[in-house]
């Protein structure tokens, strides 16, 4: 079964509009924690937002927030008030286990969200 | 600070060359890491190390290989370049206190 699954290849919303990015994954861990980076078209790998398995308040990072539901086993990215300038690809990744086992990444395929003036 | 630097930036190889991508870091963190992506597609994790001399295979780790000697450095080494190796390579850090982990800009390989 794949670890993290981003079920939107791409989308589009206008320019001042809210979207939501889904995230889904899948993990026997009780200790672990879901990242989002956005890659835009110059290819750099940039950190948005992290929340950890045991946070009780959803993560929030200026215009991102991220929508945990544990039970569900989700966490999915809100853009508020989207800007051209977020036209890229975004991706979802998981740490899993505790710090001391190195904190690697697994991610998933990515979701392409086009912002249109 | 730099941050994480990597070069070269682009590089075309033959079939059957090999060549080794260099990552730097100055930011004294514990952890490094080598990923790959592939043209539309997430990142997977090639080697990993938690500190000097110690190294992992990470989930595709056939033809490469990775050394540790120092905190800064973690070089990836390609044998006997394949066209499936075209991809983007990526290095990272992080540290054990935290869990983000930090980028260089990537390394476009060709093999052809």
């Amino acid at each position: 079964a794949q670890k993290i699954t981003q079920t939107q290849p791409g989308m589009f919303v206008q320019e001042k509009e809210a979207v939501t990015l889904d995230c889904t994954y899948d993990t026997s861990d009780q200790s672990y924690g879901l990242f989002w980076y956005k890659q835009p078209s110059s290819g750099e790998m940039i950190f948005l937002i992290y929340q950890g398995s045991y946070d009780e308040q959803n993560a929030t990072e200026g215009r991102y927030s991220l929508n945990f539901q544990k039970a569900r086993k989700s966490a999915n990215l809100v853009i508020s008030a989207s800007q051209l300038g977020d036209s890229a690809m975004y991706f979802c990744a998981m740490r899993e286990g505790l710090g001391n086992a190195g904190n690697m990444l697994t991610f998933g395929g990515g979701t392409r969200l086009m912002v249109k003036p | 600070n730099a941050g994480v630097t990597q070069t070269p930036k682009f590089r075309i190889l033959k079939i059957g060359q090999s060549m080794t991508l260099q990552c730097t870091q100055d930011m004294n963190h514990n952890y490094m890491y080598w990923y790959r992506q592939d043209p539309g597609m997430g990142l997977k994790l090639i080697y990993y190390s938690v500190g000097a001399g110690i190294t992992d295979k990470g989930e595709v780790p056939n033809g490469y290989n990775v050394s540790r000697s120092t905190t800064e450095d973690f070089p990836l080494r390609l044998e006997l370049a394949a066209p499936s190796q075209t991809s983007v390579y990526f290095c990272a850090t992080g540290s054990h206190t935290t869990y983000e982990q930090y980028f260089g800009p990537g390394t476009r390989l060709t093999v052809t």
